[in-house]
């Protein structure tokens, strides 16, 4: 039963197309996160939310949009999709958000985006 | 200047080898840091925390030196399987507690 769940894995695209990616925890925790990696391999942070409540928005273009339903769930959708948008998106949750935090994040399995 | 920096390596070990890694971080208020290791085309998993006093964990041992801004990750009696990329991760008392991640260090454990 996977702790941190996110579809697509693999998603091919052409620029200008709107692309969405889901991602649902099922292990209770607050706060949700998307993150990207480049083809560099760094991680990069782009959204946090706590609770539904976004607390972390990096600087993201704003075709990059992110929803929480509820708490469980952290969604991402991209408008006007660009060649340098192809990365892996990791959707990832921790327990705590704020002081006391354990840092440990539980990330899905990523989702591979090229866009042609 | 990154805010965490790691050689990518990579580095090429032969079992049964010790190796470690280092790794700087900019911000001196920085509180807790950690190692996290993610195999080829996988998501990172958390490997271990670095405490002030060091930790160790088996065969690994991850040290802090606030002083110089760097933490360490110790590898002894390299296994095949420890062939992975390993990630140093800087946590900030920002809002939301951002985890931000150094660029990885490549370990090939060779036969």
């Amino acid at each position: 039963d996977t702790a941190v769940s996110q579809t697509p894995k693999y998603l091919v695209t052409q620029m200008g197309n709107d692309k969405s990616i889901k991602c649902e925890q099922n292990l209770g925790h607050d706060t949700m996160y998307w993150y990207k990696q480049d083809s560099k391999k760094f991680l990069k942070i782009m959204f946090s939310y706590n609770n539904k409540e976004l607390i972390i928005n990096e600087t993201v273009p704003n075709r990059f949009s992110p929803k929480s339903p509820d708490k469980a769930h952290l969604n991402l959708h991209i408008n006007s999709l660009e060649l340098g948008d192809s990365a892996v998106y990791f959707c990832a949750s921790s327990q705590f958000s704020g002081a006391g935090s354990t840092g440990e994040l539980f990330f899905g399995e990523g989702s591979r985006l090229t866009v042609l | 200047r990154k805010e965490v920096e790691q050689d990518p390596g990579p580095f090429n070990v032969p079992e049964g080898a010790t190796v470690a890694f280092n790794c700087t971080y900019s911000n001196s208020a920085s509180q807790s840091f950690f190692w996290y290791r993610q195999d080829c085309r996988k998501e990172p998993k958390l490997l271990m925390s670095v405490y002030s006093s060091g930790n160790e964990d088996g065969r690994f041992t991850a040290q802090l030196n606030r002083a110089s801004q760097y933490i360490s990750l110790l590898i002894r009696d390299s296994k095949l399987s420890d062939s992975a990329t390993y990630l140093c991760v800087e946590e900030g008392y920002n809002a939301g507690n951002m985890l931000t991640f150094g660029g990885g260090t490549r370990l090939m454990v060779k036969p």
